[in-house]
């Protein structure tokens, strides 16, 4: 696609349910990467993708959070059990492959937990 | 651990004046710096990528220069518009991580006034 997609652009769950956020990078882009922004709290990392390599979940805040990225393309982000801390923007960035390339973001899952 | 600090948090400037944006980091050894825009409500746009190889990197009105041995990077925006009007955020990627995986840091909120 033209940019990276993620669906849905908002999100309102109530407390303790399940949530599922989707990326879809862009085509062709190997490395994926997931990032939360908080209030206060600034962007942070929570996990990387890159091509058929084992994923760096270094930054999961927590084991309710987990990812996966299906054939090599579209990731999701899922968490458990959410709670009211977990209401952030999700976001999405994908890059051509690893280390020297550019980072480009999609538009961001607003996440409220009720 | 890498830190990756903004000063201003915020900027007002009249429309016309030339914008100063400066980043700094602890860490030295980076991959690259990336600088982005963001608009309210929305995800980031990659404005300008700079390898740790380069000094600096052009594009339009922005220009945007790297000091890695002094961990300091300046985003110059040349006759700001209204329309410049967003909060920029830098973000170092780093040797010692997986990936591209970027530290932000907390972004300069900048108001251009007509």
């Amino acid at each position: 696609g033209a940019g990276v997609s993620q669906s849905p652009s908002n999100k309102v769950t109530e407390k303790g349910k399940d949530v599922e956020l989707r990326c879809d990078p862009i085509s062709g882009h190997t490395a994926l990467y997931w990032y939360r922004q908080s209030l206060g709290q600034g962007l942070e990392f929570l996990i990387y993708f890159q091509g058929n390599s084992a994923p760096d979940k270094s930054g999961l805040p927590s084991d309710r959070f987990s990812a996966e990225r299906t054939g090599g393309s579209v990731s999701t982000l899922t968490i458990q059990r959410t709670q009211q801390e977990d209401s952030a923007v999700y976001l999405c960035a994908s890059s051509l492959e690893g280390r020297t390339t550019e980072a480009f973001f999609g538009q961001g899952t607003r996440l409220t937990v009720v | 651990k890498q830190e990756v600090t903004q000063i201003p948090a915020a900027l007002s400037v009249p429309e016309g004046e030339n914008l100063v944006l400066n980043c700094s980091f602890t860490d030295s050894a980076i991959y690259n710096l990336q600088w982005f825009r963001q608009d309210p409500g929305k995800g980031l746009t990659s404005l300008l990528l700079i390898q740790s190889s380069q000094r600096e990197q052009t594009s339009g009105r922005l220009n945007a220069s790297l000091d890695k041995s002094s961990g300091r990077s300046t985003l110059y925006i040349a006759a700001s518009q209204p329309g410049d009007s967003a909060t920029y955020l830098c973000a170092v990627g780093m040797i010692k991580a997986a990936g591209n995986k970027l530290t932000f840091g907390g972004g300069t909120r900048v108001l251009v006034k007509p």
